[in-house]
């Protein structure tokens, strides 16, 4: 069954520091691929997406990531984290053969140190 | 404003008795889902629908039906509720089954 990893339940970093969220997924082919990110009580917004392409991808807020088939992973990074980066991210794939759906991960819940 | 209104926002129920959260989508959109998150085990698909007429079971099915009557709506009915499906559960969108999503803000259920 396909399914999306992120290994670290919890990060905290400090202000200024850089960052970089795990996801690995599980699927026979290649998904398209997102990052969500979820402010607390609110839903979820969209940082960026992968399709096909340029396997580095820009999004919003300064974040980027990085597909890697070889790994299967797509990997979030972000050079310089800001306070107002706290939050829970999710990974997510988009499944394209047979019963077409979204899978999301567990969930990273991102503190930042001042 | 478009976008994705679910309702209630919250609800505290009694265990037994049955609830309908309500989802309406004004984007068109082909697909629509139900999701719920829980600490610890992030959001995890409870029913899908690809297109109006159809729908789908997701992870965690159990105790919960969907009905997809037309593009907009998509209901998600407890039929008798568990204190096991306490919980928040989101609505969201999409114009295809595994692209993009938009979400609701969400409604939070407790059932006692």
């Amino acid at each position: 069954a396909q399914s999306v990893t992120q290994p670290d339940i919890h990060i905290t970093v400090s202000e200024g520091a850089s960052l970089e969220l795990r996801c690995n997924y599980s699927y026979g082919a290649t998904p398209y691929l997102f990052w969500y990110v979820q402010s607390p009580g609110q839903g979820l917004q969209l940082l960026l997406k992968y399709f096909s392409g340029d396997t580095l991808v820009q999004g919003i807020k300064g974040f980027e990531a990085e597909f890697k088939r070889s790994q299967s992973s797509f990997n979030l990074r972000k050079p310089s984290v800001h306070w107002s980066d706290a939050a829970e991210y999710f990974c997510a794939v988009g499944i394209i053969q047979g019963a077409q759906k979204l899978v999301f991960g567990q969930g990273t819940r991102l503190t930042i140190n001042p | 404003i478009a976008g994705i209104t679910q309702a209630p926002t919250s609800q505290i129920l009694a265990a037994g008795r049955r609830m309908t959260l309500r989802c309406t989508q004004d984007m068109r959109h082909n697909a629509m889902y139900w999701y719920r998150q829980d600490l610890g085990l992030g959001l995890r698909l409870i029913h899908y629908s690809n297109t109006a007429g159809t729908t789908g079971k997701g992870e965690v099915p159990d105790g919960y039906s969907v009905s997809r009557a037309n593009t907009d709506d998509f209901p998600l009915t407890l039929a008798s509720a568990v204190p096991s499906q306490t919980s928040v559960y989101f609505c969201a969108s999409s114009d295809q089954p595994n692209t993009e999503a938009f979400f609701g803000q969400g409604t939070r259920l407790t059932v006692v």
